[in-house]
C-alpha cells in the first residue's frame, strides 16, 4: 500500500538551509515529486526525481533519494521568507493508474 | 510551460444547490485529469481520475452521484457538486496530465467552496 509521511512543521532563519524529509512505503515508486503550496493556492511543482537517481540539484534545490530506506529529502539553500509555504512530497507508482500519492505536508516557516 | 486554469477560485452557495467547477488545460491536451479535495491544514485527497471520453474512476468512499465528473474534451474537465451541504465545504484542486513534454502533473489554482 501507499503511505507517505512528512514531519508537520519546520522553522528556519532566513539565509539558512532547510531540509524537509519524506518517507514512503511503496517500493515500486517511479517518480517522486516535491510541490509547494502557498495559502489558498494550488500546487506548484518544484522538482522531481526518477526512482533510479540518487540526487538531483536545481539551483537552490537539492533532492536526495535513498531508495533502500525509502527516504526522500528536499534541501533549500539560502532559505528566503518567500519560501514560507507548505511542502508536499508525492510519489507515482508503477501500475498505480498514474495517480499521485501525497505526503502529509510540511509547513515551512522562515523567520528573519 | 503547461498551464491549468481552474474556475471559479472561490464560490459560496446555498445548501441544496449544485456548483460546477471547471478545469482547463490551456496549452496542452490533458489525457488524464485528477480531482482532489483538501481540508484545512491537511494533505490532498484524491477523489477521482478521469480520462477523456470515458467515465471517471472514483476513489473508495467518494460518492459518484454527488461529485459528478465530466471530461468531455482533451482540454476541459468539470466537477459538479450536487445538492451541496455544509460538509462539502472544502478546497477542490484539479490536476491535468498530458503526453510528451507535458507528461507531468500540472495543478490548477484551486476552488474554495463554502456551502451556507
Amino acid at each position: 500500500g501507499e503511505d507517505v509521511e512528512q514531519s508537520l512543521f519546520l522553522s528556519v532563519r532566513e539565509g539558512d538551509s532547510s531540509v524537509i524529509n519524506c518517507t514512503y512505503t511503496d517500493s515500486s515508486s517511479t517518480y517522486l515529486y516535491w510541490y509547494k503550496q502557498e495559502p489558498g493556492a494550488g500546487l506548484q511543482l518544484l522538482t522531481y526525481i526518477f526512482s533510479n537517481m540518487d540526487m538531483k540539484q536545481d539551483q537552490r534545490l537539492t533532492v536526495l533519494l535513498n531508495k533502500k530506506d525509502k527516504h526522500l529529502s528536499l534541501r533549500i539553500a539560502d532559505t528566503q521568507t518567500g519560501d514560507s509555504a507548505i511542502y508536499f512530497c508525492a510519489e507515482s507508482v508503477t501500475g498505480g493508474g498514474n495517480k499521485l500519492t501525497f505526503g502529509t505536508g510540511t509547513q515551512l516557516k522562515v523567520e528573519l | 510551460g503547461a498551464v491549468v486554469s481552474q474556475h471559479p477560485s472561490r464560490v459560496i452557495c446555498k445548501s441544496g444547490t449544485s456548483v460546477k467547477i471547471e478545469c482547463r488545460s490551456l496549452d496542452f491536451q490533458a489525457t488524464t485529469m485528477f480531482w482532489y479535495r483538501q481540508f484545512p491544514k491537511q494533505s490532498l485527497m484524491l477523489m477521482a481520475t478521469s480520462n477523456e471520453g470515458s467515465k471517471a474512476t472514483y476513489e473508495q468512499g467518494v460518492e459518484k452521484d454527488k461529485f459528478l465528473i465530466n471530461h468531455a474534451s482533451l482540454t476541459l474537465s468539470t466537477l459538479t457538486v450536487t445538492s451541496a451541504h455544509p460538509e462539502d465545504s472544502s478546497f477542490y484542486i484539479c490536476s491535468a496530465r498530458g503526453g510528451g513534454i507535458y507528461y507531468g502533473y500540472t495543478f490548477g489554482s484551486g476552488t474554495r467552496l463554502t456551502v451556507v
